[in-house]
This record gives C-alpha cells, sequence and structure tokens, in this order.
C-alpha cells in the first residue's frame, strides 16, 4: 500500500491566488514527521515546511502553511499568494517511527503559475 | 545551514563501465546517508541507507552489487554504479543527517544525473 499519496499529478494556478495541494498518509506508528519539498527543474530539494505527529497546532513557513488532520491521514500544504518561482514539483514525504531518518515520498504534483 | 555536496551534478558515460557518485557533507558529520533514484516524471525511491563504518542497507529490489555505497568517513558517502546500463540513466539524489531527531535535519544534495548511452 501506499505510504504517502499526492492525487493531483498537476495544478495550474494563477498568480497570487492560493493553492492547497494535497496529501494523505497512511502509517499505524504513532510517531511521524511529515514533510514538503519543492524540487525545481534544477533538481535540488528544498525544504519547505515539516509537521510533527504530536504537534498541537499547524505548521507555518512564511507563506506555506501544513493543513494537518490527524484523523483523516491528510496533510495538505498551502501556498498563499502564489509567486511566478513558486512553479516546480511538490513532494509530499513521511518519517515514520521516533529516530528514524528514512523518508519515503509521495508521487508529487506539478505546480504551474500562471501570470 | 548544513550543506550536502554531490559531484558530479551530470555524467555521461558508455555502457559497460562503472561511474562514482560522492555526496559529502561540508559543515556538519552525518552519521547517516541516505541514496535516491528518480527516474524522469516520478518520485525519489530510496535506493540505500548508508551509515558511517557499516555496510550499506538496501531497500527490496536494489541490486548491491550494481550499486556499490561506501561510507568511509563522517563526511564522505560513495555511489558506484558498476557496468552501467541506458535503464541505469537517473537522476541520483543524496541525503545526510547528523543523526539527531527533529524537522529538518535531512539535507539533501543537489543530485547527479547519469545518462548511459
Amino acid at each position: 500500500a501506499q505510504k504517502i499519496t499526492q492525487t493531483q499529478p498537476g495544478m495550474f494556478v494563477q498568480e497570487k491566488e492560493a493553492v492547497t495541494l494535497d496529501c494523505t498518509y497512511d502509517t499505524s506508528d504513532p510517531s511521524y514527521g511529515l514533510f514538503w519539498y519543492k524540487q525545481p527543474s534544477s533538481g535540488e530539494m528544498i525544504f519547505l515546511i515539516y509537521q510533527g505527529s504530536y504537534d498541537q497546532q499547524n505548521a507555518t513557513e512564511g507563506r506555506y502553511s501544513l493543513n494537518f488532520q490527524k484523523a483523516r491521514k491528510s496533510a495538505n500544504l498551502v501556498i498563499s499568494a502564489s509567486q511566478l518561482g513558486d512553479s516546480a514539483m511538490y513532494f509530499c514525504a513521511m518519517r515514520e517511527g521516533r529516530g528514524a531518518q528514512k523518508l519515503v515520498f509521495g508521487q508529487g504534483t506539478r505546480l504551474t503559475i500562471n501570470p | 545551514g548544513a550543506v550536502v555536496s554531490q559531484h558530479p551534478s551530470w555524467v555521461i558515460c558508455k555502457s559497460g563501465t562503472s561511474v562514482k557518485i560522492e555526496c559529502r557533507s561540508l559543515d556538519f558529520q552525518a552519521t547517516t546517508m541516505f541514496w535516491y533514484r528518480q527516474f524522469p516524471k516520478q518520485s525519489l525511491m530510496l535506493m540505500a541507507t548508508s551509515n558511517e563504518g557499516s555496510k550499506a542497507t538496501y531497500e527490496q529490489g536494489v541490486e548491491k552489487d550494481k550499486f556499490l555505497i561506501n561510507h568511509a568517513s563522517l563526511t564522505l558517502s560513495t555511489l558506484t554504479v558498476t557496468s552501467a546500463h541506458p535503464e541505469d540513466s537517473s537522476f541520483y539524489i543524496c541525503s545526510a543527517t547528523a543523526g539527531s531527531s527533529g524537522a529538518n535535519v535531512l539535507t539533501f544534495g543537489a543530485g547527479s544525473r547519469l545518462t548511459v548511452l
């Protein structure tokens, strides 16, 4: 079974609009971490935001926020006031277990911001 | 912040030759490094976990004799693709961690694009 599912292969959004990228996860471990990474065409993986399974509040980092709904096992990324430079692939990833380090990635969503 | 350097950033080789990719942590000691492979328009797939001073742990379906991983020091891990074939053409990315828990301790290299002719 897929550990991380991103159901949107591609998203097209008008500049300055907000966009939500979906991510659902599957784990039976009570301790886990959820990550979002941005991968521009250059290939580098840029860390955006992190949410721990025990965190009470949704994570925020500048224009990025994570809509964490634990009961639904979803961790959607919200980008406010989108910019042309936000066009990239976005990956949701999970790390399971206390002290674990390896990440499992979702299929990714290609976000295109239109001027 | 933590920086991971990967070299070469791209390499073209002939079928049957071996290619070595280096992953270095520049400003921290990486007890664990991870090697991922990414085919075009696909996600990152973990190949192996590399621990300093011990043998790498390979994910299911990854041939350890084909993808040799060496983590001889706390700042360097190498991936050698032996007897490369066109189907090995891919984007290889490493990530490194100092081993502490937390949010963003996994730092990624910029990746190495391998093309096998």
